[in-house]
């Protein structure tokens, strides 16, 4: 299928490394904010969320990290793996509930 | 878990034709969203519905409109097609209560 995101930043490790994808938010007002995985082809899928109140939040292999003084957003994966391969996203809500997404990073991850 | 689904998944029409996707959400979401994502950006909010009522929009251009009906499906109505409304079109869904949006797979619009 075609690529999604021809033109951006991409992050090349290797495979079992970890991996760390940052994003920088725009509104100070944003108080959830969420990390999405597109595949090529495919839609964005849902990976890990957090909330303003909080500034790390744990999932499987996941965290991320929350740095309201800085406005910055970071997703790290552990022990990459082949098929963590995709482009990835930072998306913000305002409460509004329509989303704002970051620019995307390209993860690529060697074997 | 049943996704949310998409159709067509891929379409081809030409400059000022019409066009309608389709997007049926999750069981139970009540709240559908669209975005438009074109070739290397991210997704753009268009539109979205809760309980059938137009809740928030976005950069939805006046030549597109939408929405939802009692069953809680959304149509995309777009008319007078040109040629940079080619992208990919995703619906996501939600609860209301809760705030993760679940997307679909995409339709690919192509405008020639």
């Amino acid at each position: 299928g075609e690529s999604v995101g021809l033109h951006l930043p991409t992050l090349s490790v290797q495979e079992g490394d970890n991996s760390i994808i940052n994003c920088a938010y725009s509104n100070s007002a944003s108080d959830y904010f969420i990390w999405y995985k597109q595949e090529s082809g495919k839609g964005p899928q849902f990976i890990i969320d957090i909330r303003s109140n909080m500034d790390k939040r744990q999932g499987q292999r996941v965290t991320v990290l929350l740095n309201k003084t800085v406005k910055h957003l970071s997703l790290q994966i552990a022990a990459t793996q082949p098929g963590d391969s995709a482009v990835y996203f930072c998306a913000e809500n305002t409460g509004r509930r329509a989303l704002t997404f970051g620019s995307g990073t390209r993860l690529q991850v060697q074997p | 878990a049943a996704g949310v689904i998409q159709s067509p998944r891929h379409l081809i029409k030409e400059k000022r034709e019409t066009a309608t996707l389709k997007c049926y959400p999750i069981p139970r979401h009540d709240t559908v969203y669209w975005y438009q994502q074109g070739p290397g950006q991210d997704p753009q909010f268009l539109i979205s519905f809760y309980e059938k009522m137009q809740s928030d929009k976005g950069s939805i251009p006046d030549r597109f409109s939408a929405q939802q009906f009692s069953d809680y499906h959304s149509e995309l109505n777009m008319s007078s097609l040109e040629l940079g409304d080619s992208a990919l079109y995703f619906c996501a869904s939600s609860l209301e209560e809760e705030e993760t949006q679940y997307f679909g797979p995409g339709t690919r619009l192509l405008v020639l």
